[in-house]
């Protein structure tokens, strides 16, 4: 039983920025918002995570809403090898247990 | 960099047959996790250890399915008998942190693919 809605698929054109939305208005105050992404054949891989702050890491950046039920992740630059189904996870995730929905296939084409 | 191993990387197996995959989790991480992945949606969790106790099993069919982790370190995943409807993916993850932010942080291996004929 997903808990945060995000769009079944997405395009982005390689180098563009790929920007990739998330509600989860059902969060709690201290869970966190957890992206994890997976290329096929392969396990998830965990990309970024925040609380309330924006974040930015080797990967990408979080933008997280003020009001925390919604936020988006940033690939800055994307490649062939950033096409994937993208996690976003977030109510739940106390202790660890992630709870994953469907995703969104992001295709990066050239 | 250390890596979540699992075996067998692919397994088919008859209904009925008994199957076991095996994980070794990177190296020091306390938490492990087996989840399974039916094709075309999200992995979902079947248990959580913490060393060698079981946090959260809710979600595992215990008719069939059993885990153990007895060191606390490696840990085994059976399936007895199998049903058609168990042909996934079975990944296990593990995590370095029981606490605060960075929990939600798992490191997953590549998974062990059943098919069951």
């Amino acid at each position: 039983d997903a808990k945060t809605t995000q769009p079944t698929s997405m395009d982005c054109a390689e180098g563009r920025a790929a920007n990739l939305p998330c509600n989860h208005s059902t969060i709690s105050g201290n869970e966190y918002v957890y992206w994890y992404r997976q290329i096929h054949s392969q396990g998830p891989q965990y990309i970024i995570h925040g609380l309330k702050n924006n974040e930015t890491n080797e990967m990408a950046s979080l933008i997280i809403t003020e009001d925390r039920k919604s936020s988006t992740l940033i690939l800055p630059h994307a490649t062939l090898r950033d096409t994937a189904v993208y996690y976003c996870i977030g109510p739940g995730t106390s202790y660890g247990k992630l709870t994953f929905g469907q995703g969104t296939i992001l295709t990066v084409h050239p | 960099e250390a890596e979540v191993a699992q075996s067998p990387r692919y397994k088919i197996t008859e209904k009925s047959q008994a199957v076991a995959f095996w994980c070794d989790p990177i190296s020091g991480h306390a938490t492990l996790y087996w989840y399974r992945q039916i094709l075309g949606q999200g992995p979902e969790l079947l248990v959580q250890f913490q060393d060698e106790s079981v946090v959260d099993d809710s979600q595992l069919p215990k008719d069939r399915f059993s885990a153990e982790r007895l060191k606390g370190v490696d840990s085994t995943l059976k399936i007895q008998p199998a049903e058609l409807g168990d042909s996934a993916m079975y990944l296990c993850a593990s995590s370095a942190r029981t606490s605060g932010s960075g929990t939600g942080e798992l490191f997953f291996g590549e998974g062990s693919r059943l098919t069951v004929l």
